[in-house]
């Protein structure tokens, strides 16, 4: 069973870089046609799509953030990483890691793509 | 972008109830919709994908309809586990993800 678990520091200074892992157990970053997503959730408030990587290495990313988002994956960690910068407090939030699964094949093409497993969640706070 | 609008915000309900939650699509996106069940504290689970596919080891009283532009999630029987928020997320292969704001069902 895949499980996916975030790690990295819970207090990021303005300006500086946030910067987190998604270790992935019971799977492979680079197979099957997955995606691999951060997404955050600011404090009380609804859910927003960071970006993610393919399993190909390719990337996309939420156009409000791209600029101040990387992700990357190392094959052989087995893990996936986001990095912001720079940071505000209004990027604090809690930060998953998830894994997208293609919902819809048709003809050889995967028409759609749904959030199938999720880490924990790691809180980021952004203060001075 | 394609922005996600859920209604209502928010709704009350009793055990047993039956609710309805719609979800509207800034344009067209066929059936590429997915619907998520998040608890205090904990992450988002996939309840519903490609519209109306029941996600494997989710109860039955949850279920999903529309297409297009205009989708409901429908929960039959509400159990006191259900109380949780509700996102819709639009779930096509082209990004952005975008997800609706979400919509608490509390205790009546």
């Amino acid at each position: 069973q895949l499980q996916l678990q975030e790690s990295g520091p819970g207090l990021v200074k303005p300006s500086q870089t946030l910067s987190l892992t998604c270790a992935v157990f019971g799977g492979y970053v680079r197979s099957g046609d997955y995606s691999w997503s951060w997404i955050r959730q600011a404090p009380g408030k609804g859910l927003e799509w960071i970006g993610y990587i393919y399993q190909n290495g390719s990337t996309s990313y939420n156009p409000s953030l791209k600029i101040r988002a990387t992700i990357s994956a190392d094959r052989s960690k087995n893990q996936f990483s986001l990095k912001m910068i720079p940071v505000t407090a209004a990027d604090t939030a809690v930060y998953y890691c998830a894994r997208e699964a293609c919902g819809v094949w048709s003809g050889g093409l995967c028409y759609s793509y749904y959030f199938d497993v999720w880490g924990r969640g790691t809180l980021v706070t952004v203060s001075s | 972008d394609i922005q996600m609008t859920q209604s209502p915000s928010s709704v009350s309900a009793s055990v047993g109830d039956t609710v309805t939650i719609t979800c509207r699509a800034s344009q067209g996106i066929s059936s590429w919709l997915a619907w998520y069940q998040q608890k205090p504290g904990k992450a988002p689970q996939v309840l519903i994908y490609a519209a109306s596919s029941l996600q494997s080891g989710v109860p039955s009283r949850f279920s999903g309809s529309g297409s297009g532009t205009d989708f409901t999630l429908t929960i039959s029987r509400l159990q006191p586990e259900d109380f949780a928020t509700y996102y819709c997320q639009h779930a096509s292969n082209s990004p952005p993800r975008t997800f609706g704001q979400g919509t608490k069902v509390d205790i009546k």
